[in-house]
C-alpha cells in the first residue's frame, strides 16, 4: 500500500545548527500535510498544516522562522529546524492526507547536543 | 481543561487479557475519530476508524464512540505480546486536523 517516507529517522546536531527532515509519499498525492511534534510520554502536538497551492498555517506558539515548513509538491514536504537548541530535541512526524487516504511518516528522533 | 484526556499508564496485562483504552474530550463538535498503536521510535499507525457515534469492530479490535458522554473506547480481546505499544487516541471535526490524547502505554505479558 501507499507509504509515506520520512528521512531521517535520527539524527543529531550540535547546537546552533539546522537539520532538515523531508518526507516523501511514494504512490499517491497528498493534498494536505501536518507536522507535529512528539515529546516523551505527551501526545502528538500539532505544529503546522500545509494545503496544496499554500503556505503553511502554524498552530500558536511555533516560530515559523525557526520551523521551515515547504510544500514542494504534492508527494513531498520538508521541515528545517533552524539554529537548533537543546530544547528542540524531540520526535518529529508528519502526514500527508490524500482524498481518500492518510499517513504517518515514520518519524525523526532530533538530538541536539 | 485538556481538549482530549488519556490516562498515560503505563497499563499492564497478562497474555489473553481483555484490555479496556478510553479518552474523553471537551469539544463536542468533534466528529471523527480514531485509535492509532504506535510502537517505540516508530510513526503512530491507524487501528481503527469511527464517524459520529456507535461501534466499530475489527478483528480482535473494537472501538465505541459515545458522543453524549464525549467518551470513546478501545477493546483489545485476547492480548497478544504483540500488541504492547502505546496506544493514542485522536479525533478531529472535519476528517483533516487531529487532536492527539497523551498515549497509553500497553505492556501485555506473556
Amino acid at each position: 500500500g501507499a507509504v509515506v517516507s520520512q528521512h531521517p529517522s535520527r539524527v543529531i546536531c550540535k547546537s546552533g545548527t539546522s537539520v532538515k527532515i523531508e518526507c516523501r509519499s511514494l504512490d499517491f498525492q497528498a493534498t494536505t500535510m501536518f507536522w507535529y511534534r512528539q515529546f516523551p510520554k505527551k501526545s502528538l502536538m500539532l505544529m503546522a498544516t500545509s494545503n496544496e497551492g499554500s503556505k503553511a498555517t502554524y498552530e500558536q506558539g511555533v516560530e515559523k522562522d525557526k520551523f521551515l515548513i515547504n510544500h514542494a509538491s504534492l508527494t513531498l514536504s520538508t521541515l528545517t529546524v533552524t539554529s537548533a537548541h537543546p530544547e528542540d530535541s524531540s520526535f518529529y512526524i508528519c502526514f500527508f492526507r490524500g482524498n481518500t487516504e492518510a499517513f504517518f511518516g515514520q518519524g525523526t528522533r532530533l538530538t541536539v547536543v | 481543561q485538556k481538549e482530549v484526556e488519556q490516562d498515560p499508564g503505563p497499563l499492564s496485562v497478562p497474555e489473553g487479557a481483555i484490555v479496556s483504552l478510553n479518552c474523553t474530550y471537551s469539544n463536542s463538535a468533534f466528529q471523527y475519530f480514531m485509535w492509532y498503536r504506535q510502537y517505540s521510535r516508530k510513526g503512530p499507525e491507524l487501528l481503527m476508524y469511527t464517524y459520529s457515534s456507535g461501534n466499530k469492530e475489527d478483528g480482535r479490535f473494537t472501538a465505541q464512540v459515545d458522543k453524549s458522554s464525549k467518551y470513546i473506547s478501545l477493546f483489545i480481546r485476547d492480548s497478544q505480546p504483540s500488541d504492547s505499544a502505546t496506544y493514542l487516541c485522536a479525533m478531529s471535526l472535519n476528517n483533516n486536523d487531529m487532536r492527539f490524547g497523551a498515549g497509553t502505554r500497553l505492556t501485555v505479558k506473556p
